[in-house]
Protein backbone atom coordinates (compact mmCIF):
# COMPACT_ATOMS: atom_id res chain seq x y z
CA UNK A 1 0.00 0.00 0.00
CA UNK A 2 1.09 3.73 0.01
CA UNK A 3 3.36 5.22 2.15
CA UNK A 4 2.94 8.43 4.20
CA UNK A 5 6.20 10.29 5.69
CA UNK A 6 6.00 13.13 7.88
CA UNK A 7 8.58 15.30 8.76
CA UNK A 8 9.76 16.34 11.40
CA UNK A 9 8.34 14.05 13.98
CA UNK A 10 8.66 16.91 16.79
CA UNK A 11 8.00 20.35 16.44
CA UNK A 12 8.78 22.82 19.16
CA UNK A 13 8.15 27.08 18.47
CA UNK A 14 8.63 29.50 20.43
CA UNK A 15 5.02 31.56 19.88
CA UNK A 16 5.26 33.89 17.12
CA UNK A 17 7.50 31.62 14.94
CA UNK A 18 6.94 30.47 11.38
CA UNK A 19 7.15 26.80 10.46
CA UNK A 20 6.87 24.19 7.68
CA UNK A 21 5.74 20.62 7.60
CA UNK A 22 6.75 18.11 5.27
CA UNK A 23 4.43 14.96 3.78
CA UNK A 24 5.89 12.67 1.26
CA UNK A 25 3.77 9.92 0.26
CA UNK A 26 4.98 6.68 -2.70
CA UNK A 27 2.25 6.48 -4.92
CA UNK A 28 -0.01 9.28 -6.78
CA UNK A 29 -3.04 10.21 -4.85
CA UNK A 30 -6.61 11.56 -5.24
CA UNK A 31 -7.09 12.85 -2.09
CA UNK A 32 -4.71 14.44 0.48
CA UNK A 33 -5.73 16.03 3.51
CA UNK A 34 -4.19 17.81 6.72
CA UNK A 35 -5.95 17.17 9.89
CA UNK A 36 -4.53 19.16 13.43
CA UNK A 37 -5.52 16.81 16.70
CA UNK A 38 -5.92 19.38 19.27
CA UNK A 39 -5.02 17.72 22.93
CA UNK A 40 -8.68 16.98 23.49
CA UNK A 41 -7.94 14.07 20.11
CA UNK A 42 -10.22 15.95 18.46
CA UNK A 43 -9.51 15.37 14.37
CA UNK A 44 -10.00 18.68 13.02
CA UNK A 45 -10.36 19.19 9.31
CA UNK A 46 -7.42 21.66 7.78
CA UNK A 47 -7.13 21.38 4.50
CA UNK A 48 -8.52 18.79 1.39
CA UNK A 49 -5.60 19.63 -0.84
CA UNK A 50 -4.64 16.72 -3.83
CA UNK A 51 -3.04 19.45 -5.83
CA UNK A 52 -2.34 22.78 -5.81
CA UNK A 53 -2.31 25.79 -3.19
CA UNK A 54 -4.94 27.32 -0.42
CA UNK A 55 -4.55 29.38 2.38
CA UNK A 56 -6.58 29.80 5.55
CA UNK A 57 -6.14 32.81 7.91
CA UNK A 58 -2.35 31.76 9.53
CA UNK A 59 -2.26 28.23 7.67
CA UNK A 60 -1.29 27.63 4.36
CA UNK A 61 -0.33 24.15 2.31
CA UNK A 62 1.04 23.60 -0.88
CA UNK A 63 0.69 19.70 -2.86
CA UNK A 64 2.64 19.20 -5.25
CA UNK A 65 1.05 15.89 -6.48
CA UNK A 66 4.08 14.96 -9.50
CA UNK A 67 6.70 15.03 -7.17
CA UNK A 68 4.57 13.29 -4.21
CA UNK A 69 5.15 16.00 -1.41
CA UNK A 70 3.06 18.17 0.37
CA UNK A 71 3.62 21.21 2.87
CA UNK A 72 1.92 23.03 5.62
CA UNK A 73 2.41 26.26 6.84
CA UNK A 74 2.04 27.79 10.04
CA UNK A 75 3.10 31.20 10.29
CA UNK A 76 2.88 33.88 13.55
CA UNK A 77 2.13 30.45 15.96
CA UNK A 78 0.16 30.65 18.69
CA UNK A 79 -0.07 28.42 21.93
CA UNK A 80 -3.39 27.38 20.33
CA UNK A 81 -1.49 25.88 17.54
CA UNK A 82 -0.08 23.33 19.78
CA UNK A 83 -0.99 19.25 18.86
CA UNK A 84 -0.28 16.88 16.32
CA UNK A 85 -1.02 17.60 12.37
CA UNK A 86 -1.03 14.60 10.83
CA UNK A 87 -1.48 13.96 6.70
CA UNK A 88 -3.95 11.42 5.43
CA UNK A 89 -3.69 10.58 1.74
CA UNK A 90 -5.95 8.77 -0.71
CA UNK A 91 -4.98 6.69 -3.67
CA UNK A 92 -6.96 4.12 -5.47
CA UNK A 93 -10.84 3.72 -3.85
CA UNK A 94 -11.61 6.18 -0.95
CA UNK A 95 -9.52 4.78 1.82
CA UNK A 96 -6.90 7.38 4.22
CA UNK A 97 -3.77 6.11 4.65
CA UNK A 98 -2.19 8.64 7.91
CA UNK A 99 1.13 9.45 7.93
CA UNK A 100 2.88 9.34 11.65
CA UNK A 101 1.99 12.62 12.30
CA UNK A 102 4.07 15.76 13.13
CA UNK A 103 4.16 16.82 17.33
CA UNK A 104 4.13 20.37 17.57
CA UNK A 105 4.88 22.35 20.96
CA UNK A 106 4.27 26.15 20.81
CA UNK A 107 6.01 27.84 23.97
CA UNK A 108 5.00 31.18 24.95
CA UNK B 1 -25.57 19.55 10.22
CA UNK B 2 -23.94 18.56 13.92
CA UNK B 3 -20.80 16.60 12.20
CA UNK B 4 -20.14 12.95 12.84
CA UNK B 5 -21.74 11.68 16.40
CA UNK B 6 -20.10 8.88 18.12
CA UNK B 7 -21.27 7.71 21.61
CA UNK B 8 -19.93 6.49 23.78
CA UNK B 9 -17.16 9.23 23.79
CA UNK B 10 -15.58 6.98 26.71
CA UNK B 11 -15.85 3.27 27.62
CA UNK B 12 -14.23 1.19 29.88
CA UNK B 13 -14.77 -2.65 29.99
CA UNK B 14 -13.77 -5.73 31.65
CA UNK B 15 -12.25 -8.22 29.53
CA UNK B 16 -14.04 -11.09 27.36
CA UNK B 17 -17.33 -8.47 27.46
CA UNK B 18 -18.96 -7.03 23.94
CA UNK B 19 -18.10 -4.02 23.28
CA UNK B 20 -20.65 -1.79 20.98
CA UNK B 21 -19.28 1.73 19.09
CA UNK B 22 -22.35 3.72 17.44
CA UNK B 23 -21.64 6.10 14.58
CA UNK B 24 -24.14 8.72 13.06
CA UNK B 25 -22.60 9.89 9.82
CA UNK B 26 -23.16 13.36 8.62
CA UNK B 27 -27.06 13.29 6.77
CA UNK B 28 -26.17 12.90 2.68
CA UNK B 29 -22.73 11.20 3.07
CA UNK B 30 -22.37 8.44 1.28
CA UNK B 31 -19.03 6.76 2.81
CA UNK B 32 -18.73 5.90 6.04
CA UNK B 33 -15.27 4.77 7.76
CA UNK B 34 -13.85 3.11 11.09
CA UNK B 35 -10.45 4.28 12.23
CA UNK B 36 -8.66 2.94 15.28
CA UNK B 37 -6.12 5.13 16.35
CA UNK B 38 -3.21 3.50 18.96
CA UNK B 39 0.75 4.29 20.21
CA UNK B 40 1.98 2.26 18.46
CA UNK B 41 0.38 1.58 15.19
CA UNK B 42 -0.86 5.37 14.71
CA UNK B 43 -4.41 5.70 12.58
CA UNK B 44 -5.44 2.92 10.74
CA UNK B 45 -8.17 2.28 8.32
CA UNK B 46 -10.64 -0.41 10.04
CA UNK B 47 -13.51 -0.86 7.57
CA UNK B 48 -15.51 1.43 5.29
CA UNK B 49 -19.03 1.14 4.07
CA UNK B 50 -20.25 3.10 0.88
CA UNK B 51 -23.92 3.57 0.58
CA UNK B 52 -24.33 1.05 3.77
CA UNK B 53 -22.45 -1.60 1.87
CA UNK B 54 -19.19 -2.53 3.25
CA UNK B 55 -16.32 -1.84 0.74
CA UNK B 56 -13.59 -2.88 2.46
CA UNK B 57 -12.69 -4.82 5.39
CA UNK B 58 -9.11 -5.71 5.00
CA UNK B 59 -7.97 -3.81 8.55
CA UNK B 60 -10.40 -4.88 10.35
CA UNK B 61 -8.03 -6.87 12.87
CA UNK B 62 -9.68 -10.49 13.31
CA UNK B 63 -12.92 -12.17 14.27
CA UNK B 64 -13.77 -10.06 16.92
CA UNK B 65 -14.21 -7.02 15.39
CA UNK B 66 -17.41 -6.97 13.18
CA UNK B 67 -19.07 -3.50 12.04
CA UNK B 68 -22.69 -3.06 10.15
CA UNK B 69 -24.55 -0.32 8.62
CA UNK B 70 -28.56 -1.03 8.47
CA UNK B 71 -29.20 2.17 7.26
CA UNK B 72 -27.53 5.67 5.79
CA UNK B 73 -27.54 7.07 9.28
CA UNK B 74 -26.28 4.55 11.55
CA UNK B 75 -23.22 2.29 11.57
CA UNK B 76 -21.63 -0.18 14.41
CA UNK B 77 -18.38 -1.52 15.35
CA UNK B 78 -18.92 -4.68 17.57
CA UNK B 79 -15.73 -6.17 19.80
CA UNK B 80 -16.68 -9.65 21.08
CA UNK B 81 -14.97 -10.68 23.30
CA UNK B 82 -12.69 -7.71 24.15
CA UNK B 83 -9.07 -7.54 24.76
CA UNK B 84 -6.78 -5.47 26.48
CA UNK B 85 -5.23 -5.25 23.08
CA UNK B 86 -8.13 -3.23 21.94
CA UNK B 87 -7.85 -0.61 23.87
CA UNK B 88 -7.60 2.70 21.56
CA UNK B 89 -9.27 5.94 20.00
CA UNK B 90 -12.16 4.58 17.82
CA UNK B 91 -12.97 7.03 14.71
CA UNK B 92 -15.52 6.98 12.72
CA UNK B 93 -15.54 9.15 9.74
CA UNK B 94 -17.94 10.41 6.60
CA UNK B 95 -17.44 11.37 3.14
CA UNK B 96 -19.75 12.84 0.47
CA UNK B 97 -18.20 11.25 -2.18
CA UNK B 98 -15.73 9.19 -3.44
CA UNK B 99 -12.17 11.20 -3.60
CA UNK B 100 -13.58 14.00 -1.54
CA UNK B 101 -13.09 15.59 1.67
CA UNK B 102 -13.53 13.18 5.29
CA UNK B 103 -15.14 14.50 8.47
CA UNK B 104 -13.94 12.68 11.75
CA UNK B 105 -16.60 12.49 15.04
CA UNK B 106 -15.21 13.05 18.09
CA UNK B 107 -14.07 9.60 18.92
CA UNK B 108 -14.68 6.69 21.41
CA UNK B 109 -12.27 6.22 23.43
CA UNK B 110 -11.75 2.40 24.80
CA UNK B 111 -10.62 0.85 27.59
CA UNK B 112 -10.44 -2.50 28.34
CA UNK B 113 -9.34 -3.59 31.56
Amino acid sequence: GIQVEQSPPDLILQEGANSTLRCNFSDSVNNLQWFHQNPWGQLINLFYIPSGTKQNGRLSATTVATERYSLLYISSSQTTDSGVYFCAVGAAGNKLTFGGGTRVLVKP
Amino acid sequence: DAGVIQSPRHEVTEMGQEVTLRCKPISGHDYLFWYRQTMMRGLELLIYFNNNVPIDDSGMPEDRFSAKMPNASFSTLKIQPSEPRDSAVYFCASSLEQETEAFFGQGTRLTVV
